[in-house]
C-alpha cells in the first residue's frame, strides 16, 4: 500500500544553519502529490506547502521542496534555521488514485534549532 | 486564517463506554475526516464524510466506529463500546473540496485514553 518515510525522528540544528528533512514515499499511482505539515506545540497541523509538478519546486514561508518521481522523494529545505521554526513536521501522501481525500503521513520529524 | 474547532481536547473514560469526539469544521467546508494517532507513531487515516455519507474508511474504521454530522451541527466520532487500543489523539480536518486542490485543515486533536 501507500507509504511515506521520514527517516529522521528528531534533528537538532543551530540557528543560521541550513535544514533538510527527508521524505520519500512508495505508492503505485503515476501521479502522487506530496504535502509538508507544520505542527507547533499545543496547536493545530498546518500545511506548509505541496508539490507541483515533476522536478519543480515549490516554496513557502522560507521553506522549499521539489518532487522527484525518479527518486521518490519530497525533501524539505530552508537555507536557515530559525529557532521559530522548531516544530514537528509531517511528510503526507495523497496518490492521486483516491479522489476522496486521503492522506498518508509519515512517522514526523521534530526539528528542534537551539541558539 | 480557518480553524476547526475540537471537543473536548482531553477525555478520559472506561474501557467498554460510549465516547463521542466532537469537531466543528471551517464554516464553507463540505469534506470532514478523522484521523487516528498513538502515541510514538504516525498519523493515520480512518474515515471521511460528505454530504451526510461515508466516503471512504481504513480498516482502523472498527465497526465499533461511527461518524454523523446531524443538520450541519458538530461532525462527530462516536466509539461505542470503547477498547484499550481506542487509546490515541484523535484529529479532526475538513476541506473545501478533494484532492490536490483542498488543503485539508485539521483540529488540535482530542487525547482519548481508555482505561
Amino acid at each position: 500500500g501507500d507509504s511515506v518515510t521520514q527517516t529522521e525522528g528528531l534533528v537538532t540544528l543551530t540557528e543560521g544553519l541550513p535544514v533538510m528533512l527527508n521524505c520519500t514515499y512508495q505508492t503505485i499511482y503515476s501521479n502522487p502529490f506530496l504535502f509538508w505539515y507544520v505542527h507547533y506545540l499545543n496547536e493545530s497541523p498546518r500545511l506548509l506547502l505541496k508539490s507541483s509538478t515533476d522536478n519543480k519546486r515549490t516554496e513557502h514561508q522560507g521553506f522549499h521542496a521539489t518532487l522527484h518521481k525518479s527518486s521518490s522523494s519530497f525533501h524539505l529545505q530552508k537555507s536557515s534555521a530559525q529557532l521559530s521554526d522548531s516544530a514537528l513536521y509531517y511528510c503526507a501522501l495523497s496518490d492521486g488514485g483516491s479522489a476522496l481525500g486521503r492522506l498518508h503521513f509519515g512517522a514526523g520529524t521534530q526539528l528542534i534549532v537551539i541558539p | 486564517g480557518p480553524k476547526v474547532l475540537q471537543i473536548p481536547s482531553h477525555q478520559i473514560i472506561d474501557m467498554g463506554q460510549m465516547v463521542t469526539l466532537n469537531c466543528d469544521p471551517v464554516s464553507n467546508h463540505l469534506y470532514f475526516y478523522w484521523y487516528k494517532q498513538i502515541l510514538g507513531q504516525q498519523m493515520e487515516f480512518l474515515v471521511n464524510f460528505y454530504n451526510g455519507k461515508v466516503m471512504e474508511k481504513s480498516k482502523l474504521f472498527k465497526d465499533q466506529f461511527s461518524v454523523e454530522r446531524p443538520d450541519g451541527s458538530y461532525f462527530t466520532l462516536k466509539i461505542q463500546p470503547t477498547a484499550l487500543e481506542d487509546s490515541a489523539v484523535y484529529f479532526c480536518a475538513s476541506s473545501r473540496g478533494l484532492g490536490y486542490y483542498a488543503e485539508q485543515f485539521f483540529g488540535p486533536g482530542t487525547r482519548l485514553t481508555v482505561l
